[in-house]
């Protein structure tokens, strides 16, 4: 049971390139979410889903995209990477039974846009 | 507009003693409060939650507080240890969306 699975683990980027930050949960949680974290800043919510096929966007949503056709997957994409950007990535996945609620988070991926 | 306000910004405290660190939050439809703890390097874990009709949760040596009426809650360490020095976040959460995360809080615990 690996739980959620960033890929990679470290990425340096120019200004102006694309990349992709996979995130793969194996708990068939059905909630997940993407947030950066930058110092000072805490975590901050990029976008989330709440099931297959259903995104929303969440207080830092400019520059980034996400899809979600799997309940195990939520890549999230920069379409043209920024110095901005530079950030530590964090992906996680949460069920919801009645009252209770479980997040796991991934162990991140720290990006470096030169 | 911060949904989620966390006060201190850092925490020095001595072994033994008492942690604090207050939150509070805007939005009445939150029905979800953790506190996450995070090492260096490493992703939040979570550390306690509560619900708004629950005052008080305590597990071990981590409480936490909620005041609804006042819209605060706050992450009490009882007989803090240094290796409870770490970065700890609190958050909200609303139905059917995602956490919302304060700035965070440094804890130093000296021995």
């Amino acid at each position: 049971n690996a739980g959620v699975t960033q890929t990679p683990k470290f990425q340096v980027l120019k200004t102006g390139q694309s990349m992709t930050l996979q995130c793969a949960q194996d708990m068939n949680h059905e909630y997940m979410s993407w947030y950066r974290q930058d110092p000072g800043m805490g975590l901050r919510l990029i976008h989330y889903s709440v099931g297959a096929g259903i995104t929303d966007q969440g207080e830092v949503p400019n520059g980034y995209n996400v899809s979600r056709s799997t309940t195990e997957d939520f890549p999230l994409r920069l379409l043209s990477a920024a110095p901005s950007q530079t950030s530590v990535y964090f992906c996680a996945s949460s069920y919801s039974i009645g009252v209770h609620y479980g997040y796991t988070f991934g162990s991140g991926t720290r990006l470096t846009v030169v | 507009q911060q949904q989620v306000k966390q006060s201190p910004q850092s925490l020095i405290v001595q072994k033994g003693g008492i942690s604090i660190i207050n939150c509070a939050y805007e939005n009445t439809a939150f029905d979800y409060f953790p506190w996450y703890q995070q090492f260096p390097g490493k992703g939040p874990a979570l550390l306690i939650a509560i619900r708004p009709d629950v005052s008080e949760k305590k597990e071990g040596r981590f409480t936490i507080s909620f005041n609804k009426s006042a819209k605060q809650f706050s992450l009490h360490i009882m007989d803090s240890q240094p290796g409870d020095s770490a970065t700890y976040f609190c958050a909200a959460r609303r139905s059917g969306t995602a956490l919302i995360f304060g700035k965070g809080t440094t804890l130093s615990v000296s021995s």
